[in-house]
């Protein structure tokens, strides 16, 4: 019962290069949300989506894209790191009752 | 705009005196509001929600839509109560926002 999972657990990138945040959930849930997590600020909404083939801005979704091609997959793309992107990354999904289940997320870093 | 707020980055009390944890929302239609905590190196999890009305762990969080307020209390902290809270809202299309959170720490 693997629930949500992230890849990777910890990546360093330097700026400019890009990468993808894979996140992919087994409960065959509609909702999905990425958020990251910076000390002090709590988890700022980047994007979410409420089913395969739509996805919504959340509050910070600057420098990021994602696609939602499948109920399972909502991978992130950074295409231009930069060092404000350096962070926790929590991907979440839901049926819509309320309750999220989250990954174990991703510690980047952009050097 | 739909917004949370948790007024105490940091909290710290003795084992076996109250809690309460302050949650503020603003959402301009009907909300549900939760309590969500993060153990160290554990997972994010729900702890309650305030449709359930029940009472995890010993917390309870009551709605006051008055002051827009679900603030997370306690009558008697233990030692391993110790974590991040979060306070969240998920408004009418499934989005969810959290709070800053809450780092409570309880003393021995």
């Amino acid at each position: 019962n693997a629930g949500v999972t992230q890849t990777p657990k910890f990546r360093i990138l330097k700026i400019g290069q890009s990468m993808t945040l894979q996140c992919t959930q087994d409960m065959n849930h509609n909702y999905m949300y990425w958020y990251r997590q910076d000390p002090g600020m709590g988890l700022k909404l980047i994007y979410y989506s409420v089913g395969a083939g739509i996805t919504d801005k959340g509050e910070v979704p600057n420098g990021y894209n994602v696609s939602r091609s499948t109920t399972e997959d909502f991978p992130l793309r950074l295409e231009l790191a930069a060092p404000s992107q350096t962070s926790v990354y929590f991907c979440a999904s839901s049926m819509g009752t309320g309750e999220a289940f989250f990954g174990q997320g991703t510690r980047l870093t952009v050097v | 705009a739909q917004r949370v707020t948790q007024p105490e980055k940091l909290l710290s009390v003795f084992k076996g005196a109250p809690v309460e944890l302050k949650c503020n929302y603003s959402y301009s239609g009907s909300p549900e509001l939760f309590w969500y905590v993060q153990y160290s190196r554990q997972r994010l999890q729900l702890l309650l929600r305030h449709i359930s009305r029940e009472s995890i762990k010993g917390f309870t969080a009551d709605l006051n839509k008055g002051e827009t307020s679900f603030h997370l209390k306690k009558p008697f902290a233990q030692e391993e109560d110790s974590a991040m809270y979060y306070c969240a809202l998920r408004n009418s299309g499934s989005r969810l926002t959290f709070g800053e959170g809450t780092q409570l720490t309880v003393n021995p």
